[in-house]
């Protein structure tokens, strides 16, 4: 059983509005990423890190931003949410052998 | 760019049919992996294959990674109606995981 975890699940927010979702883990995991899926479609990286102060961006562009200043926390921020944020966002986190990754349960965001 | 290709990405049977899910890229992975994925929740891991022609079963499911470690299959034997999900496969590649698309099956009582 993964030991991550995402925060809120729901979010409905008005255009314009700041938000920051969080992800935790308790695995000690030095990797952890940040995709965007929209229902029942594939899962695309916008976002990883390989430990404390070093993030990246992924394939897909995205207006958001994250932060890894613990190990165990990762959260990501959009200043200005737009209608086009909506989607649902993924958190996973991987050990050092990075052959496997772990998910939470994904925060589903709505702009309106 | 899809890295992954999966097929079918639907799949519509009834309960008690066998059916194969696979999927393909022309790159080499380090390991491979196998998601699924219910409604509104994260993707729950299945397995891993890591060795190329390595075959893993569990329960009525066996996985197969491809001997150039290119592709994967998923094999369903007996499908049960709490087997109906997204499978996703995922290739792992210098740390990061990409997936494929997904395939949609489900499985009618």
């Amino acid at each position: 059983e993964a030991d991550i975890y995402q925060t809120p699940r729901y979010l409905v927010i008005g255009t314009g509005k700041k938000i920051t979702l969080e992800c935790s883990q308790t695995m000690g995991h030095d990797k952890m990423y940040w995709y965007q899926q929209d229902p029942g479609m594939e899962l695309h990286l916008i976002h990883y890190s390989y430990g404390v102060n070093s993030t990246e961006k992924g394939d897909l562009s995205s207006e958001s931003t994250v932060s890894r200043i613990r190990t165990e926390h990762f959260p990501l921020t959009l200043e200005s949410a737009r209608p086009s944020h909506t989607s649902q966002y993924l958190c996973a986190s991987s050990d050092g052998r990075g052959t496997e990754a772990f998910f939470g349960q994904g925060t589903r965001l709505t702009v309106v | 760019t899809q890295l992954l290709e999966q097929s079918p990405q639907f799949l519509s049977i009834q309960e008690g049919e066998n059916l194969t899910v696979y999927c393909n890229s022309s790159s080499v992975f380090s390991s491979l992996q196998w998601y699924r994925q219910e409604p509104g929740e994260g993707p729950v891991l299945l397995v891993t294959v890591v060795t190329g022609g390595e075959v893993k079963k569990l329960k009525r499911l066996t996985f197969q990674f491809g001997d150039a470690r290119k592709d994967s299959s998923l094999h369903i034997t007996a499908a049960q109606p709490g087997d109906t999900g997204l499978y996703l496969c995922a290739g792992a590649v210098f740390n990061k995981f990409y997936f494929g698309s997904g395939t949609k099956l489900n499985v009618k009582p």
